[in-house]
C-alpha cells in the first residue's frame, strides 16, 4: 500500500518570502501522479498543483513549484513570494496511474501554513 | 469548469435521525465519486468510492449499513447517514473526477447531531 508522508504540522513563513513544503512518500508502483491540494479556512479543497511521475521535469504554476525527486521518493512544494492568501492547510497526495478502483487518493496529515505580515 | 457542488452546506440532526447529503457534478458526468470525512485540524479519510448503477465500495472500517451510498444518476452521488449520533459530527466532503487523474472536491458539509 501507498503512504505519504508529512512530517512537519506547521510551517510559518513572512509575506514576499519563499517557503517549501516536504513531502515523502512510498510506491513500488513506476507510474503514478502526485497532487498538492491547499484547504482553506473556507475548508474547499483547492488543487494547486499535479505532477506525473513519467515526467522528468518539475511541475510549475504561476508562484507554485515542486521539486520532485522520483528516486528519493519526494515531492517538495515551494511557495515564492507568499501572499496573506496562501495560509491554509496543504495536503501532498499520491495517486496510481491504474484506473479503477486504484484511482482513489492517498492523502498526508496535512501541513498548516500560516503567513506573517 | 469541473465544479461539484454538495448540499447541504451545514445541517443539524437530532440524535436517531437520519441525514442525506447530495453531490453534483455540475458540468461534467462522473462514473466514480469519493465521499470523505474529515475532523478539525486533520487529513481526509476516504470513506468509500461510489460507482453510478452500481454498488459503493467502502474502505475498511466503515459501516455500510450506517454511511448508505446511491449513485443514481451520473451527476448525481447521495451519502445518507443513518441512525445518526453525535459521533457521526464531522465534516463530510464529496469529489469527483471529470479527466483522468484529477479529482475535484466538493464544498463540504458540515454534519452536526444533537
Amino acid at each position: 500500500a501507498q503512504t505519504v508522508t508529512q512530517s512537519q504540522p506547521e510551517m510559518s513563513v513572512q509575506e514576499a518570502e519563499t517557503v517549501t513544503l516536504s513531502c515523502t512518500y512510498d510506491t513500488s508502483e513506476s507510474d503514478y501522479y502526485l497532487f498538492w491540494y491547499k484547504q482553506p479556512p473556507s475548508r474547499q479543497m483547492i488543487l494547486v498543483i499535479r505532477q506525473e511521475a513519467y515526467k522528468q521535469q518539475n511541475a510549475t504554476e504561476n508562484r507554485f513549484s515542486v521539486n520532485f525527486q522520483k528516486a528519493a521518493k519526494s515531492f517538495s512544494l515551494k511557495i515564492s513570494d507568499s501572499q496573506l492568501g496562501d495560509a491554509a492547510m496543504y495536503f501532498c497526495a499520491y495517486r496510481s496511474a491504474a484506473t479503477g478502483a486504484n484511482s482513489k487518493l492517498t492523502f498526508g496529515k496535512g501541513i498548516t501554513l500560516s503567513v506573517r505580515p | 469548469g469541473a465544479v461539484v457542488s454538495q448540499h447541504p452546506s451545514r445541517v443539524i440532526c437530532k440524535s436517531g435521525t437520519s441525514v442525506k447529503i447530495e453531490c453534483r457534478s455540475l458540468d461534467f458526468q462522473a462514473t466514480t465519486m469519493f465521499w470523505y470525512r474529515q475532523f478539525p485540524k486533520q487529513s481526509l479519510m476516504l470513506m468509500a468510492t461510489s460507482n453510478e448503477g452500481s454498488k459503493a465500495t467502502y474502505e475498511q472500517g466503515v459501516e455500510k449499513d450506517k454511511f448508505l451510498i446511491n449513485h443514481a444518476s451520473l451527476t448525481l452521488s447521495t451519502l445518507t447517514v443513518t441512525s445518526a449520533h453525535p459521533e457521526d459530527s464531522s465534516f463530510y466532503i464529496c469529489s469527483a473526477i471529470p479527466y483522468k487523474y484529477e479529482q475535484y472536491f466538493g464544498p463540504g458539509t458540515r454534519l452536526t447531531v444533537t
